[in-house]
């Protein structure tokens, strides 16, 4: 059974980096897509990106500018960095897993982590 | 704003069916079938239980089923129970990236 872990700071300042780090527990990290989702208290589900295995990323583009994505399949962990912050960034950050159906990003995610709370304040 | 968009709340009681709907436009819903539905409990992750429109994963009940018509999908679920209250959520592949709904927050009465 795949798990993921997220990990990282629960506090950031504004104007900081907020930097999370996605650790997968069994099962392949090559071929799949893996995506950071995020949720602000009490409101709906927000896709922020991807990494594939192979280091090809795509990122939602109200975040494009402050993003950066990244995999390192040695460790078993992909990254998120969000830069920039400020209070409208305070949610529980989500890693999950794509379904596999091949080279192709179709949504889907069938594998989550637990959620890690990070919340932007001086 | 959300960019696809479902009712804030539905309710029903035990034994009965309810559907959600979720609505798009012709670049998401409409034009593809990557259409997923998501189970949220308060304080869990969610968990998926429909994608490709009507596809169930390994393990989902056969009482969850989901549908598409045009620009709007819709997650029926049949036989209520209480295990089954919870927030709903809706997504669409669209261009290479993923939309969610705004969710929906199911009461079993």
């Amino acid at each position: 059974q795949v798990q993921l872990q997220e990990s990282g700071p629960g506090l950031v300042r504004p104007s900081e980096t907020l930097s999370l780090t996605c650790t997968v527990s069994s099962g392949s990290i090559s071929g799949y897509f893996w995506n950071w989702i995020r949720q602000p208290p009490g409101k709906g589900l927000e896709w922020i990106g991807y990494v594939y295995s192979s280091g090809s990323i795509n990122y939602s583009p109200s975040l494009k500018s402050r993003l950066s994505i990244s995999v390192d399949t040695s460790k078993r962990q992909f990254s998120l960095r969000l830069s920039s912050v400020t209070a409208a960034d305070t949610a529980v950050y989500y890693c999950a897993r794509e379904l596999n159906r091949g080279a192709s990003n179709l949504g889907a995610f069938d594998f989550w982590g637990h959620g890690t709370m990070v919340t932007v304040s001086s | 704003q959300s960019a696809l968009t479902q009712p804030a709340s539905v309710s029903g009681s035990p034994g009965q069916s309810i559907t959600i709907s979720c609505t798009g436009v012709r670049s998401d819903v409409g034009g593809y079938n990557y259409v997923s539905w998501y189970q949220q409990h308060p304080g869990k992750a969610p968990k998926l239980i429909i994608y490709d429109v009507n596809k169930r994963p390994s393990g989902v009940s056969t009482r969850f089923s989901g549908s598409k018509s045009g620009n709007t999908a819709s997650l029926t679920i049949s036989g209520l129970q209480g295990e089954d209250e919870a927030d709903y959520y809706c997504s669409s592949y669209t261009a290479s990236r993923c939309v969610f709904g705004g969710g929906t927050k199911l009461t079993v009465l």
